[in-house]
């Protein structure tokens, strides 16, 4: 079975300064990775994707994350953070083993990001 | 293109009715998903359909729901009838083969 576990369910930073979401898995096989975000009123947006390649995966709005397969971590971060950063933000994994749940995501809570000015 | 659209944004319903949500997905994308936010929780599968078949349900609550998908386009998840702890955001997401999943906005779901 997989999971994902998202450390803080509110993180509050400073404009301009780091951003850090941690997210970590557990997953029997390589799993694919994501992180979504959601701005109010709006659904879930696809911010980046892990899917074996890479390790550091770059993804829109400056935001980046690094698979750590021995930490079983996919941490989301941002050097600079932007008001319009706002939001939810969403860690999830897929299996990419077969068998019919091929295709579900399994979520993190979600990480509520404040950003003051 | 268009993105997934969901229809109601918002419903209000009474314990006992009954309520249709509606997804269309991204025009071409084989795969169609619901998922459910209930409040303070996170996001969880409800079932997966590859074109008009139901690929995986086993996150189906009980059999109250009910989820189509006639001719493997759009499709609709009917709960009938709903209860209170039914209430929380609804979500529809498309995909096409492997590629990441798209999400529609969302149905707010009040039940009193």
């Amino acid at each position: 079975a997989q999971s994902v576990t998202q450390l803080g369910s509110h993180v509050s930073v400073s404009e301009g300064a780091l951003v850090l979401l941690r997210c970590n898995y557990s997953s029997s096989v390589p799993p694919y990775l994501f992180w979504y975000v959601q701005y109010p009123n709006q659904g879930l947006q696809l911010l980046l994707k892990y899917t074996s390649a890479a390790t550091l995966v770059k993804g829109i709005n400056g935001f980046e994350a690094e698979f750590k397969k021995s930490e079983t971590s996919f941490h989301l971060t941002k050097p600079s953070a932007h008001m319009s950063d706002a939001a939810e933000y969403f860690c999830a994994v897929r299996s990419n083993a077969g068998g019919t749940s091929y295709g579900k995501l399994t979520f993190g809570q979600g990480t509520i990001l404040t950003v003051h000015p | 293109e268009a993105g997934v659209t969901q229809f109601p944004s918002h419903s209000v319903i009474e314990k006992g009715q009954t309520v249709t949500l509606r997804c269309d997905p991204i025009s071409g994308h084989d795969n169609l998903y619901w998922y459910r936010r209930v409040m303070g929780k996170e996001i969880k599968f409800l079932l997966h359909f590859v074109k008009e078949s139901k690929q995986d349900e086993s996150g189906m609550p009980n059999n109250r729901f009910l989820a189509e998908r006639t001719g493997g386009t759009y499709s609709t998840l009917k709960v009938q009838p709903a209860e209170l702890e039914d209430s929380g955001v609804y979500f529809c997401a498309s995909s096409q083969g492997f590629q990441p999943q798209h999400f529609g906005d969302g149905t707010r779901l009040s039940i009193l």
